[in-house]
Parts: C-alpha cells; structure tokens; sequence
C-alpha cells in the first residue's frame, strides 16, 4: 500500500465552481501535512500546512481527519488560475530523521 | 523562505556518461534533499545531504549511481553517474525550513 494515496483526476470544473478532493496516508504516526501545487513542468510550491483544526487560506480550506488518515482540499470560487496539479504530502517525523512522503497528485483543471 | 537555484536547469546527455547538478541556496540550511520526479509521477526522496558527513540514502538508491557532497550549510551537488535511458527524469533540490520544504527549480535530464 502506497504511504500516500490521492485520487488522480481530473477534476474539470468550470471558473467559479467549488472543488474539493482527499488524500489518505497509511502511517498513522504521521505528524505534519501539506498541499503543494505544481504546475506543468514546474517545481511543487507549498499551498498550504494543514493544522488538526482546518485551516482556510482565501479560496482555499484544508481539513485533517487522524481518526480516518484523511486530508481534504476544497477550492471555492475556481479561478483558471488554479488549474494544477495538486500533492498531498505528509511528514513522518522521526528522531533524528525527517521525511516527506509525496502523493501522485490529483490534477485540477478550471475551465472558462 | 530561502531562495534555491540549480544548475544546469536541464541537459541532454549520453548514456554511460555521468552529470552533476548544483544546488544553490541563499540563507545556511541544516537539512538539504534531492529528490526524482520521473515523467507523471510524484516525488521520490533519493537522498538527506548531510553537511560534514555521508549523505543518507533511500532504499533503491545508491551512492555510487548517486554521490552527493554537501561541502557546506549552502551547497550541494548530486551526480547520476554512468547514466542509462531509465534516468531521465527531473532532479530536484529541496531543503527544509521548520516544518516546511522548499524546493528549488528542478534540473530536467534526458539520457539518451
């Protein structure tokens, strides 16, 4: 099993529809979380952290549910701009060691 | 967050011949990766460039195909060596700030 599992897509919404996808992980010691965004043949940018609370950057809300392993992503009010890839990405933090696990991606399109 | 450059940001390359990419940063990082993407997939970790000491190697990774040096807090370099087609791949530089990776541009490599 895969330590971080992401529905590929595509998503393809038009501009102003909300959109929202998860991500699972399969190491339940696993402390921190991210999305990262990446564009067509561009490195991945950090989004955002996701906190145990959800967190809500603008058009943007990342939720994390430990119970379930879970972490969801959901986009408000699409803009053609946010038309990415999107990576989940989960930090297993051990002593003296430090390690990010990467999802697949799951590709968002946003049409006009 | 710091600022990464890599050089060269791609190269086409014999097989058999070896490459080397630098890595760049402007501020002294304790914690600097390298990572692969490899055509349509996500990230994989190759490496923990350690400053001082032996880089710290994935599983499927080795030093001989991939040496790292780590001269110092704001340097490092990552060779493919005796390359193959199987190489082709984007390498990426990554360093980590708190909690949070950054990565830098990418080096696009096609082995031919």
């Amino acid at each position: 099993r895969k330590e971080v599992e992401q529905d590929p897509g595509p998503f393809n919404v038009p501009e102003g529809a909300t959109v929202a996808f998860n991500c699972t992980y399969s190491n339940s010691a696993s402390q921190s979380f991210f999305w990262y965004r990446q564009d067509c043949r561009k490195e991945p940018k950090l989004l955002m952290s996701v906190y145990s609370s959800g967190n809500e950057d603008g058009r943007f809300t990342a939720q994390l549910n430990r119970a379930s392993q879970y972490i969801s992503l959901l986009i408000r009010d699409s803009k053609l701009s946010d038309s990415a890839t999107y990576l989940c990405v989960v930090n297993i933090r051990k002593v003296n060691d430090y390690k990010l696990s990467f999802g697949a991606g799951t590709t968002v399109t946003v049409r006009a | 967050s710091a600022v990464i450059s890599q050089k060269p940001s791609r190269d086409i390359c014999q097989r058999g011949t070896s490459l080397t990419i630098q890595c760049q940063v402007d501020s002294q990082v304790t914690m600097m990766f390298w990572y692969r993407q490899q055509p349509g997939q996500s990230l994989t970790l190759i490496a923990t460039a350690n400053q001082g000491s032996e880089a710290t190697y994935e599983s499927g990774f080795v030093i001989d195909k991939f040496p790292i040096s780590r001269p110092n807090l704001t340097f490092s370099t990552l060779t493919v060596s005796n390359m193959s087609p199987e190489d082709s791949s984007i390498y990426l530089c990554s360093v980590a700030d708190s909690d949070t990776q950054y990565f830098g541009p990418g080096t696009r490599l096609t082995v031919l």
